[in-house]
C-alpha cells in the first residue's frame, strides 16, 4: 500500500518551453501532496505543499507563476515549470500523506522526474 | 526555525557490522520522527517511523527515540553493502504533518 507515481520519469525540454510533471496516489486518498526539488549532492528543498480543491502554498524563495501547481483531486497533483531555463534542471519528487487514520504522519514518495533543460 | 541536524559523512563500516545514524532536532514540541533511504539517483523510500521514547526494531533496522536528548537514531545490524545510501531523518511537530528533513548522512558499507 501506499504507492505513490510520477510521470514522467525523466524529460528533456528546450528552454523556454513548459514542462507538466503528474504526481498520482494509487492506492490512497491523498488530501496533501508535497514538492520538492534536489540538486546533486543536496538535501531535499520543499517547493510547496499542495491541498485538495485549494491553491497551494509555496515555500520562501518558490516564484509561483514558475512552478503551476494543481492538485484537482484525492490522488492527483501537477506541477508544471513556466518558461523552463537550464537552471531549472533537478530532480523533481512528489509525496504524499497522511494516510488517514494513521498515527504518524508519514510522507510517501514518488520515484521522482528528472528534468533537463537544454 | 525548526532544525533537523545529521553528520553528513560518508560514514564507513565493514560488511556485518552495525552502522549507528545520529540525528538530533530543535523543537521540544516534535511528535513524529522518520528515517527515510535515498538511494543515489532515486527518491527517499521510508523505512522506519517512531513516536513514543525507546526503541522500535524492524528487521535489521532498530530506531531509538530520546525526547529528552532530542535525538534519534538509526542502527542497522549486520550492514551489507547494499544498505550503502543516504539516510534522512525527518521530524514533525505539533499536529503539523510537514516534516523538516536532515541534510542527510552518506553511509558506505565496503566488503
Amino acid at each position: 500500500g501506499a504507492v505513490v507515481s510520477q510521470h514522467p520519469s525523466w524529460v528533456i525540454c528546450k528552454s523556454g518551453t513548459s514542462v507538466k510533471i503528474e504526481c498520482r496516489s494509487l492506492d490512497f486518498q491523498a488530501t496533501t501532496m508535497f514538492w520538492y526539488r534536489q540538486f546533486p549532492k543536496q538535501s531535499l528543498m520543499l517547493m510547496a505543499t499542495s491541498n485538495e480543491g485549494s491553491k497551494a502554498t509555496y515555500e520562501q524563495g518558490v516564484e509561483k507563476d514558475k512552478f503551476l501547481i494543481n492538485h484537482a483531486s484525492l490522488t492527483l497533483s501537477t506541477l508544471t515549470v513556466t518558461s523552463a531555463h537550464p537552471e531549472d534542471s533537478s530532480f523533481y519528487i512528489c509525496s504524499a500523506g497522511p494516510l488517514a487514520g494513521r498515527t504518524f504522519n508519514e510522507q510517501f514518495f514518488g520515484p521522482g522526474t528528472r528534468l533537463t533543460v537544454l | 526555525q525548526k532544525e533537523v541536524e545529521q553528520n553528513s559523512g560518508p560514514l564507513s563500516v565493514p560488511e556485518g557490522a552495525i552502522a549507528s545514524l545520529n540525528c538530533t532536532y530543535s523543537d521540544r514540541g516534535s511528535q513524529s520522527f522518520f528515517w527515510y533511504r535515498q538511494y543515489s539517483g532515486k527518491s527517499p523510500e521510508l523505512i522506519m517511523s517512531i513516536y513514543s521514547n525507546g526503541d522500535k526494531e524492524d528487521g535489521r533496522f532498530t530506531a531509538q527515540l530520546n525526547k529528552a536528548s532530542q535525538y534519534v537514531s538509526l542502527l542497522i545490524r549486520d550492514s551489507q553493502p547494499s544498505d550503502s545510501a543516504t539516510y534522512l531523518c525527518a521530524v514533525t511537530s505539533g499536529g503539523s504533518y510537514i516534516p523538516t528533513f536532515g541534510r542527510g548522512t552518506s553511509l558506505i558499507v565496503h566488503p
